[in-house]
């Protein structure tokens, strides 16, 4: 497709289970993004992959969520042990630049809203 | 570090009347500046955004913002609302070479027939 896209688009999970949340980046984009997004918030950085590289994983709120692109395209953000403050929609945002590209525009797609009961 | 503070968590304007929707940022660097728009359950989209140069941006749908150093400030316009402008709106900053974005809380844009 043209855009990012992301599945699935709606997950619910009982509190304790895991779950993995796919990224689809536009093709030959070498930046990947995830973000999280509270209710009423604005988006909040996650971690970032140049490539298959994960190069900041500083927003990360835990050792509860990990994330992986092993390949450079296709990317996963994986939460254990869900809790009910995972509930969000999570963001994946690509750019064709690596970071240090000034004019590098994030495109975002809709994102997963992710609801733990 | 870098930070941003959207004024006004809702804005309610007229169809036809200015929209202005406030932004303010706080960076160690010189900033690179974006407004974005997210309409319900889609994605962000960017309206806009200023690197170097021109401190007034235009972009799309007949949106402007205007730099302004002294005022650490990214104010966004439109000089006449419409109804398809009503959406959620989120300012965010890079602050250099390598830095990932950091949003503000978003200002929700109601607009009134």
């Amino acid at each position: 497709g043209a855009g990012v896209s992301q599945s699935p688009r709606y997950k619910v999970a009982k509190r304790g289970q895991d779950v993995a949340l796919r990224c689809d980046p536009i093709s030959g984009h070498v930046s990947l993004f995830w973000y999280q997004q509270a209710l009423g918030q604005g988006p909040e950085f996650l971690t970032y992959f140049q490539n298959e590289a994960q190069l900041d994983k500083s927003g990360l709120p835990s050792d509860r969520f990990f994330a992986e692109r092993p390949e450079g395209s296709v990317s996963t953000l994986k939460i254990q042990r869900t809790q009910q403050e995972d509930s969000a929609v999570y963001l994946c945002a690509s750019s064709f630049t690596p970071s240090g590209g000034i004019f590098a525009e994030q495109f975002f797609g809709p994102g997963t809203r992710l609801t733990v009961l | 570090a870098q930070s941003v503070t959207q004024l006004g968590s809702h804005v309610s304007v007229s169809e036809g009347a200015l929209v202005l929707l406030r932004c303010n940022y706080s960076s160690s660097v010189p900033p690179y500046l974006f407004w974005y728009v997210q309409y319900p359950n889609q994605g962000l989209q960017l309206l806009l955004k200023y690197t170097t140069g021109a401190t007034l941006v235009k972009g799309i749908n007949g949106f402007e913002a205007e730099f302004k150093k002294s005022e650490t400030s990214f104010h966004l316009t439109k000089p006449s609302a419409h109804m398809s402008d009503a959406a959620e709106y989120f300012c965010a900053v890079r602050g250099g070479l390598g830095q990932n974005f950091v949003f503000g809380p978003g200002t929700r844009l109601s607009v009134l027939p």
